[in-house]
C-alpha cells in the first residue's frame, strides 16, 4: 500500500520567508510524528500527535515552529520568518495502533534550505 | 530524557566481511530499542527493534541486534554484508509520550556504513 508521502521534497527559500511542509500519512495510522535532520546529527523530535488529543509540542525549537494536523490526518509543518539555522531535512512519520503502535513508519522528507 | 551514542560516525568494510554498529544508550525503567536503515535518497525503515523477551533479535537483510541491559548497549551486527547495504543507520530509544500510547523516538547521530569490493 502507499507510504508516508512529504512534499515538497525540496524548498528552497530566502531567509525571513515562512514555509508551509505538508505530509500525508498512512491510511488509519493514527499517530504523526516531525522531526528534523540536520546534517551530520540524528533526528531530532519536533512534535507528536495522536489522534484527537493535544498535541506535544515539546521538540519544537521555537515559536517560530508550528504544525496542525486537519481532519486526523494530513499534517503541515509551518515555519514563520525562516532563518539559516532551519536548514534541514524534516521528516515525517506515522504509527498505528495494535500491534505494530510502536512503530514508526517515515516519509522520504523535505530538504528545507535557507539562504 | 533519554540518549543515544553511536560511537562511530563512519565503518568502511569490503563486501562478505562482518560488521558491527556500535549503540549506547542512556538506561531508563521502560526501553525499548530500534535500528533503522537509511538507504541514498530514501526514507527511514525499520531494521530491528527490541521490546521485551530474547535479547537477541533478527531483523531484515540479515541483521541482528542483541540488548544488553547491564552494558547499556544495542549494537547491530551482520555476518557477510554486501555492496547493497550501504546506507546510514540509526539506532533509537523509545521516550514515552506523555499521555500517549505511542511512543516518540531519541536517535543516535548515525553510522555510515560503506561496503567496498
Amino acid at each position: 500500500g502507499a507510504g508516508v508521502s512529504q512534499s515538497p521534497s525540496n524548498k528552497v527559500t530566502e531567509k525571513g520567508k515562512d514555509v508551509e511542509l505538508r505530509c500525508d500519512p498512512i491510511s488509519g495510522h493514527t499517530a504523526l510524528y516531525w522531526y528534523r535532520q540536520r546534517l551530520g546529527q540524528g533526528l531530532e523530535f519536533l512534535i507528536y500527535f495522536q489522534g484527537n488529543s493535544a498535541p506535544d509540542k515539546s521538540g519544537l525549537p521555537s515559536d517560530r515552529f508550528s504544525a496542525e494536523r486537519t481532519g486526523g490526518s494530513v499534517s503541515t509543518l509551518t515555519i514563520q520568518r525562516t532563518q539559516q539555522e532551519d536548514s534541514a531535512v524534516y521528516l515525517c512519520a506515522s504509527s498505528p495502533t495494535g500491534a505494530r503502535y510502536n512503530e514508526q513508519f517515515f516519509g522520504p522528507g523535505t530538504r528545507l534550505t535557507v539562504l | 530524557a533519554q540518549s543515544v551514542t553511536q560511537l562511530d560516525s563512519q565503518v568502511p568494510v569490503f563486501e562478505e566481511a562482518p560488521v558491527e554498529l556500535r549503540c549506547n544508550y542512556s538506561s531508563s525503567v521502560s526501553v525499548y530499542l530500534f535500528w533503522y536503515v537509511q538507504y541514498p535518497n530514501q526514507g527511514l525503515q525499520l531494521l530491528l527493534k527490541y521490546l521485551s523477551g530474547s535479547t537477541l533479535v533478527k531483523g531484515i537483510n540479515g541483521f541482528e541486534a542483541e540488548f544488553n541491559k547491564s552494558q547499556t548497549s544495542f549494537h547491530l551486527r551482520k555476518p557477510s554484508v554486501h555492496i547493497s547495504d550501504t546506507a546510514e543507520y540509526f539506532c533509537a530509544v523509545s521516550d514515552r509520550v506523555s499521555g500517549g500510547s505511542n511512543y516518540k523516538l531519541t536517535f543516535g547521530k548515525g553510522t555510515l556504513l560503506t561496503v567496498n569490493p
